[in-house]
This record gives structure tokens, sequence and C-alpha cells, in this order.
């Protein structure tokens, strides 16, 4: 059964738009809510983490936006630029149970044209 | 990140061999993940460990099986590889005694079964 649904699986968009990528999760035990960002031949490395204690959260040009009722959450990409273009990975997590691990969408992949 | 090694970077085997994956990590992390990644369905853990006396089955375990030599090192054994076993290999580490949940990748290991 998969927990967190990420969409869309792909998406293409020109230098200076927002692309939007979506997750939506069932657990409501989930309290941490990480994206992950990952270029080709690497490992995927953390970009931005939200908590439900807040709607919203910003860092540079990438924002989370968090909808607690409605369990969803997503990561918006502001002036995007053609070094954005990577896979980019949700995630969620109990972070106060003992038995803590990430559990992750499939992933999307954006590019973004010149 | 250079703090989380893998070794090797590449491999190719024949259906029927055991092949071992090997992580090491320098960060002083208690824990330590070996996920697996495909195309389209994202990363899915295949084993998680807390210290090195405790070893988790995650969600595809079978046909694997790992090892914690040591807090640094945590390898991923497949003991008959068969061609579904084809995949991108990631080991990851995180440390919860600091509170923070990021978890850090290596740089991946692709395996490929003929």
């Amino acid at each position: 059964q998969q927990q967190v649904k990420q969409s869309p699986q792909s998406l293409i968009v020109q230098k200076g738009g927002i692309p939007i990528i979506n997750c939506a999760y069932e657990n409501t035990a989930f309290d941490y809510f990480p994206w992950y960002q990952q270029f080709p031949g690497k490992g995927p490395a953390l970009l931005i983490a939200i908590r439900p204690d807040v709607s919203e959260k910003k860092e540079g040009r990438f924002t989370i936006s968090f909808n607690k009722s409605a369990k969803q959450f997503s990561l918006h990409i502001m002036d995007s630029q053609p070094g954005d273009s990577a896979t980019y990975f949700c995630a969620a997590s109990n972070s106060g149970g003992s038995n803590y691990k990430l559990t992750f969408g499939k992933g999307t992949l954006l590019t973004v044209n010149p | 990140d250079a703090d989380v090694t893998q070794t090797p970077r590449n491999r190719i085997t024949k259906t029927g061999k055991r092949i071992m994956l090997e992580c090491s990590q320098t960060k002083g992390h208690d824990r330590m993940y070996w996920y697996r990644q495909d195309p389209g369905l994202g990363l899915r853990l295949i084993y998680y460990s807390f210290d090195v006396k405790d070893i988790n089955k995650g969600e595809i375990s079978d046909g694997y099986s790992v090892s914690r030599q040591a807090q640094a090192k945590f390898s991923l054994s497949l003991e008959s590889a068969i061609p579904n076993q084809t995949a991108l290999y990631f080991c990851a580490t995180s440390d919860l005694g600091t509170g923070k949940h990021e978890q850090f990748f290596g740089p991946g290991t692709r395996l490929t079964v003929l």
C-alpha cells in the first residue's frame, strides 16, 4: 500500500516558470515532510522540510505548502532555472516513533528548458 | 558527498551469483539504511539498522540480507542474484540523537543482473 502518492511523474517547464509537485499521504501519524532533490548520477539530498505546525516554509526559491486537513503538501520552485532539472522526491515520517523511517513518493522528473 | 561511500559503483553479474554491496560512512551516525531505486517506483527501503546490534527489515527485504559490521559499515548481500534485482542501490545514514531527521545518501551502486 503506497502511503505517499506523488504527482506528476514528470514535468517540463520553461526557465522562469513555477513548477509545482504535489504529494498526498494517508498516515495521520506522519509529522515530518521532507523533499529530496536528486541529480543524475548522484544520491538524493535533502532540499527542504516542513512540520505540520506551519502551513508554508520557504528556503530561497523553494517553498513547501502544507494542508493538514487535506493531508497534502506541495513543492513550488519560483523562477525555475535549468540547473533545477532533477528528480524530486517527497517523503513523510512519524518522527516520534521508535521505528523511525522515511516513506518516499515515487518521484517527479523535472526538466527546466532554457 | 564523500562522507557516505559505496563500493562498487557499478557491477554487472550473472543470475545465481552472490553479490555484496558495501557502504561506509565517516559521519559518525548511528542509523544506516539500504534503499533500492527503480524508474517510476521511487526509493524503497530494503533494510535499516539503528545501531550495530539492531537490524530491521524494510518493505522489500526478500532476496536480500545485511550485515552491520561496525557503526560505520553496513553491507547488503544478494545471496543468489536474479534479473529483477537490477536496480540502483543507495545507502543512507542519519543521526536521530541530534533531533534531526535528515538522511544522507551515498552516490549509489548500479547493479545489473544478467
